[in-house]
Formats: C-alpha cells, sequence, structure tokens
C-alpha cells in the first residue's frame, strides 16, 4: 500500500489563478518532505524541501507547508503560468534506517490553460 | 541544473535484444539510483548503489542488473528484453545526504 497519498489526480486551471494541491502520507518514523515537479517525458526537479520542524517554505511562486502531526503537506501555487503544466509529486523520507528510504506519491498533473 | 546525463533518451527495440541504459554523473555523488515509471504511476526503486563496486536490488523485482566500476557511472543492463520491460528509466544521484536527490533525463524504453 503506497505511504503517500497525493490529490487531486488531476487539476486544470486557468493561467494567472493559484491551485493548491495535497500530500498525505503515513510513513513512520518522518525524517523530511520533498514537492518535485516533473515536466512530461523528463526526470522530476526538486522544488522545496521541508523537515519535521518546518511549516512553511517558499521558493518563488510556490509554497509548501507541512503539518507534521496530521501528517499533511501542500504546495500552493501563485499565479499560475503556462509552464506550470506539469506532474507534481511528493516524496517522503524516512529515519528509520541508515538508508533513508524514500516513498514516492503518483503525483498530481497539472494542466495551466491560457 | 543537475549534472546527471542518461542516454538514449529514447529507445525502441525488438523482443530478445540485449540492452544497456547509460547514466553518467558529474558531481562526485556516491549514491547512484535506478527508478522505473510507468504513466500515472509512482516511482519505483530497482537498483542503487552506494559507492563503487557496491551495488544493490530494490523494492520492485527486475530482470536488469547494474554495475558500479566508476564512481561516476552507473549503467543498467536488460540481457533480453520483453514486451513488459516497456517503461521509463529514471537514473538519480545523491551527496550529503539522501535528501538531495537529482535526477536524469530518462530513457523512455520501448520493446516490441
Amino acid at each position: 500500500k503506497n505511504q503517500v497519498e497525493q490529490s487531486p489526480q488531476s487539476l486544470i486551471i486557468l493561467e494567472g489563478k493559484n491551485c493548491t494541491l495535497q500530500c498525505n502520507y503515513t510513513v513512520s518514523p518522518f525524517s523530511n518532505l520533498r514537492w518535485y515537479k516533473q515536466d512530461t517525458g523528463r526526470g522530476p526537479v526538486s522544488l522545496t524541501i521541508m523537515t519535521f520542524s518546518e511549516n512553511t517554505k517558499s521558493n518563488g511562486r510556490y509554497t509548501a507547508t507541512l503539518d507534521a502531526d496530521t501528517k499533511q503537506s501542500s504546495l500552493h501555487i501563485t499565479a499560475s503560468q503556462l509552464s506550470d503544466s506539469a506532474s507534481y509529486i511528493c516524496v517522503v523520507i524516512d529515519r528509520g534506517s541508515t538508508l533513508g528510504r524514500l516513498y514516492f506519491g503518483r503525483g498530481t498533473q497539472l494542466t495551466v490553460w491560457p | 541544473e543537475a549534472d546527471i546525463y542518461q542516454t538514449p533518451r529514447y529507445l525502441v527495440i525488438g523482443t530478445g535484444k540485449k540492452i544497456t541504459l547509460e547514466c553518467s554523473q558529474t558531481m562526485g555523488h556516491d549514491k547512484m539510483y535506478w527508478y522505473q515509471q510507468d504513466p500515472g504511476m509512482e516511482l519505483h526503486l530497482i537498483h542503487y548503489s552506494y559507492g563503487v563496486n557496491s551495488t544493490e536490488k530494490g523494492d520492485l523485482s527486475s530482470e536488469s542488473t547494474v554495475s558500479r566500476i566508476r564512481t561516476e557511472h552507473f549503467p543498467l543492463t536488460l540481457e533480453s528484453a520483453r514486451p513488459s520491460h516497456t517503461s521509463q528509466y529514471l537514473c538519480a544521484s545523491a551527496g550529503g545526504g539522501i535528501e538531495k536527490l537529482f535526477f536524469g533525463s530518462g530513457t523512455q524504453l520501448s520493446v516490441l
């Protein structure tokens, strides 16, 4: 069973609008959580990384939040652009071993229309 | 921009052929990984290496093999490709802790 669940599975918004993507996880013990952007046919590129003690982190128009108590994270995209069309993947890393195992969500496919 | 490269970007081959997917990084990372990704699905770890002459199988059973003779190079080989091997293969490397994970652009493999 996937321990990282993302919603919605897909999302279509108009250019200039804001949107929020959700990530719920059950990974324990938790080390950190990362959001990646993956363009079609490309490898994922890191957007943010959040540790247990961080609640909010921004990277330009991207703002990630983390609630370690409820095991939820969100990625908010402000003033969307056509280039934001991509899959956004939530990755959770545990600290249960020296290997630092990664758990991947299936991603949210975002499409921005002009 | 991450300095990790995969070749080829696209590969279409017939069943039974032997193929090698190349992955190289110039960041001096000890840790390297191979993931398999199908459309709309999560990445699955198939192989990883924590240094030269160190390779391990990942969570997803795979008929592929890997080698790590040099720090910068982590090729993946399929001895006899089958249609079930059709997928996207992503190589990644990490340094200074697994959190700093960099991905290559991927190889889209199609086996006919």
